[in-house]
């Protein structure tokens, strides 16, 4: 069990700029959440997918944003014509079943 | 809006001290879950407590589940200074609610003083 990664760890971009975000869940794990944290919020849930199965959006969750997790493994969150407003950390976290929940360090985003 | 709300927003102790952390909620839930954040990093695990438990331990944490009231209590016993951090609860709505996500609140902010 080597935990959930992220990758990059930091990423600065400039409006407007596409980025990508990777996310390698713990091994057998069914489940891959994605969420986004400001300072002082809590977690805000953006998608989940179970398996290969996008089965959940939040209406976060813009038309610039989409996620995809083809084989069932890693997963992808694009974002896309980034604006100042999407700086923020990104999270991911992974399950099996609906078991504990175990997260990802992040990605924090600065959007200049 | 939010599932989770916790109580307090922020909690000043000393070193040594016990921590009460509580977490209310809305709508019925499959389970509920604590995590600890130190400024600027990730969610770390603490405890899953599921809607037919009413309490469960793991070293110095203790959590409660009160289903009725729709309530969980997060205890840390004998607080070190390493224990400064954010806590969140976690509310995983039950399979009723057709929505499967985690609802964090936007937890309590724990100092403890040395």
């Amino acid at each position: 069990d080597t935990g959930v990664s992220q990758n990059p760890r930091h990423k600065i971009t400039k409006r407007g700029q596409n980025v990508t975000f990777r996310c390698d869940p713990i091994s057998e794990h069914n489940r891959l959440y994605w969420y986004r944290q400001t300072l002082g919020q809590g977690p805000e849930f953006l998608t989940y997918f179970q398996n290969e199965a996008q089965l959940e959006k939040s209406r976060l969750l813009s038309d610039r944003f989409s996620a995809e997790r083809p084989k069932g493994s890693f997963s992808t969150l694009e974002i896309q014509r980034t604006e100042q407003g999407d700086s923020a950390m990104y999270l991911c976290a992974s399950s099996k079943d609906r078991g504990n929940t175990y997260f990802g360090p992040g990605t924090r985003l600065t959007v200049t | 809006s939010q599932q989770g709300e916790e109580d307090p927003q922020a909690l000043s102790i000393q070193e040594g001290e016990n921590a009460t952390m509580n977490c209310s909620y809305k709508t019925s839930i499959n389970n509920l879950q604590w995590y600890r954040q130190n400024s600027g990093r990730g969610l770390v695990h603490l405890i899953l407590i599921r809607s037919n438990e009413r309490e469960k331990h793991s070293g110095r944490l203790r959590v409660t589940l009160d289903t009725s009231k729709k309530s969980s209590s997060l205890l840390i016993t004998a607080s070190r200074a390493a224990d400064t951090a954010s806590y969140f609860c976690a509310t995983d709505l039950s399979l009723q609610g057709g929505s499967e996500k985690l609802v964090f609140g936007k937890g309590t902010k724990l100092t403890v003083n040395p």
